[in-house]
C-alpha cells in the first residue's frame, strides 16, 4: 500500500546539536516530496521540496533534506538546532501524475533542550 | 504569513449542529484544498476545488460539503456534528490545478473546531 512513514514520534535534542528526522515512502514511482513544519498554534509552513534533480535540497531556516532513491527516504537535517526549531515536522508526498493532494506522515515532534 | 486567511480561528459548538468554515486563498491562487488534523487521524486531505469546480476528493464524510465561489473563496460546511469532528481544519491554496504535483500549497492558520 502507498504510504509515507515517519518512524520517530518524538525526538529531543540539545540546542546546538545536529538533527536528522526520518521519512520513508512506499510508492511505485518516486513521488514529489515535501517537509512542512507546524509550530504550536500555527499553520503549516513549507521547509523544502523535492521534485527532481539534485538529491540534496536546501530549504528555509537552515534545513536541508537528502533524497535517497535506493532507501525510499527523504530525511530532513539541520547541522545546529536552535531552541526556536521546537515544533512538529511533517513529511508529505504527492504521487507523480496525480492531483496535488498531499499525503502526510504522522509527524515528528521535536523538543529542544537548552 | 502565507497570505491564506481562515475564519473563524476557533469555533465551539454542540453535537448535531452545523457550522461553516471560510477560507480566502492567496491572491491569484485558483486551487483551494481542505485538510483535517485530528489526534486520531492525523493530517488528512478532504477536498480540492479549482476555479469553482471540485477536482479531487479525499476522506471527506457525507455530512461535510464544500464549495468555491466566483471570487475564489471557499467554504467548508460541516453538519450533524459529532464529538469526533473536533479537529483543526486547514485550508491551503496554490496557483494551479497541480496535476503535475509541482505546485506548492500555502496553508492558512487553521480553524479549531470543538464539538461538545
Amino acid at each position: 500500500a502507498q504510504s509515507v512513514t515517519q518512524p520517530d514520534i518524538h525526538i529531543t535534542v540539545s540546542e546546538g546539536a545536529s538533527l536528522e528526522l526520518r521519512c520513508n515512502y512506499s510508492y511505485g514511482a518516486t513521488p514529489y516530496l515535501f517537509w512542512y513544519v507546524q509550530s504550536p498554534g500555527q499553520g503549516l509552513q513549507l521547509l523544502l521540496k523535492y521534485f527532481s534533480g539534485d538529491t540534496l535540497v536546501q530549504g528555509i531556516k537552515g534545513f536541508e533534506a537528502e533524497f535517497k532513491r535506493s532507501q525510499s527516504s527523504f530525511n530532513l537535517r539541520k547541522p545546529s538546532v536552535h531552541w526556536s526549531d521546537a515544533a512538529e515536522y511533517f513529511c508529505a508526498v504527492v504521487p507523480t501524475g496525480t492531483a496535488s493532494k498531499l499525503t502526510f506522515g504522522t509527524g515528528t515532534r521535536l523538543q529542544v533542550t537548552l | 504569513d502565507s497570505g491564506v486567511t481562515q475564519t473563524p480561528k476557533h469555533l465551539i459548538t454542540a453535537t448535531g449542529q452545523r457550522v461553516t468554515l471560510r477560507c480566502s486563498p492567496r491572491s491569484g491562487d485558483l486551487s483551494v484544498y481542505w485538510y483535517q488534523q485530528s489526534l486520531d487521524q492525523g493530517l488528512q486531505f478532504l477536498i480540492q476545488y479549482y476555479n469553482g469546480e471540485e477536482r479531487a476528493k479525499g476522506n471527506i464524510l457525507e455530512r461535510f460539503s464544500a464549495q468555491q465561489f466566483p471570487d475564489l473563496h471557499s467554504e467548508l460546511n460541516l453538519s450533524s456534528l459529532e464529538l469526533g469532528d473536533s479537529a483543526l481544519y486547514f485550508c491551503a491554496s496554490s496557483v494551479a490545478l497541480g496535476t503535475s504535483g509541482e505546485n506548492e500549497q500555502f496553508f492558512g492558520p487553521g480553524t479549531r473546531l470543538t464539538v461538545l
